[in-house]
């Protein structure tokens, strides 16, 4: 089965650091995408990509970057990490531009103090 | 600001009734409706989905329901067990939008 593997589970952060969220897809799948989760809002798109080296933003990706050098690894990165940005960030990849099904990673749970 | 509308926030049902979570979305350009579940600690999980042309599609206990002319769909779940207990999210594709979630609890 797809494994998509988030590099921390909990993570906190200072005010201002730059901050890197890692996720990792073990099924050579085209597709990679960054939600974040949040109470009463749902999952927002922040980022996504669909190959190597593209990427195109969601909802809102205001404060957020995003990296994809190799086809396996999707970076999530907080240039100047905020405390709005405490949040449960969800990776998720899927096969290709058609496909219907996202397999996610667990999260990794943002505190930013 | 949410491209796909999700309703209730939270529902409560008793074993064996009925659960229905609404969605509606504006944007045409959707071309596929999934519908998300997800247990606590754990990603989101595709549960069913349904393409536009087709008003109705069911997978054992689960029924989504679909009104193109009303950009409006809905998830039934038939004789809710505790076990569906959890949160739901339907979606939107392209670039896959998702809607605030429902949490459903299911009373034995």
């Amino acid at each position: 089965d797809v494994k998509v593997t988030q590099s921390s589970r909990y993570l906190v952060k200072r005010t201002g650091e730059k901050v890197f969220l890692e996720c990792v897809q073990d099924m050579d799948h085209e597709n990679m995408f960054w939600y974040r989760q949040d109470p009463g809002l749902g999952l927002r798109l922040i980022y996504f990509s669909y190959d190597v080296k593209m990427k195109e933003k969601g909802d809102i990706p205001e404060g957020y970057s995003v990296s994809r050098e190799k086809k396996e690894r999707f970076s999530l990165i907080l240039e100047s990490a905020s405390t709005n940005q405490t949040s449960m960030y969800l990776c998720a990849s899927s096969l290709n531009r058609g496909a219907v099904k996202l397999f996610f990673g667990s999260g990794t749970q943002l505190s930013v103090l | 600001q949410q491209q796909v509308k999700q309703s209730p926030q939270s529902l409560i049902v008793q074993k064996g009734g009925i659960s229905i979570i609404n969605c509606a979305y504006e944007n045409t350009a959707f071309d596929y409706f999934p519908w998300y579940q997800q247990f606590p600690g754990k990603g989101p999980a595709l549960l069913i989905a349904i393409r536009p042309d087709v008003s109705e599609k069911k997978e054992g206990r689960f029924t989504i329901s679909f009104n193109k002319s009303a950009k409006q769909f809905s998830l039934h779940i038939m004789d809710s067990q505790p076990g569906d207990s959890a949160t739901y999210f339907c979606a939107a594709m392209r670039d896959m939008r998702f809607g605030a979630g429902t949490r459903l609890t299911v009373k034995p």
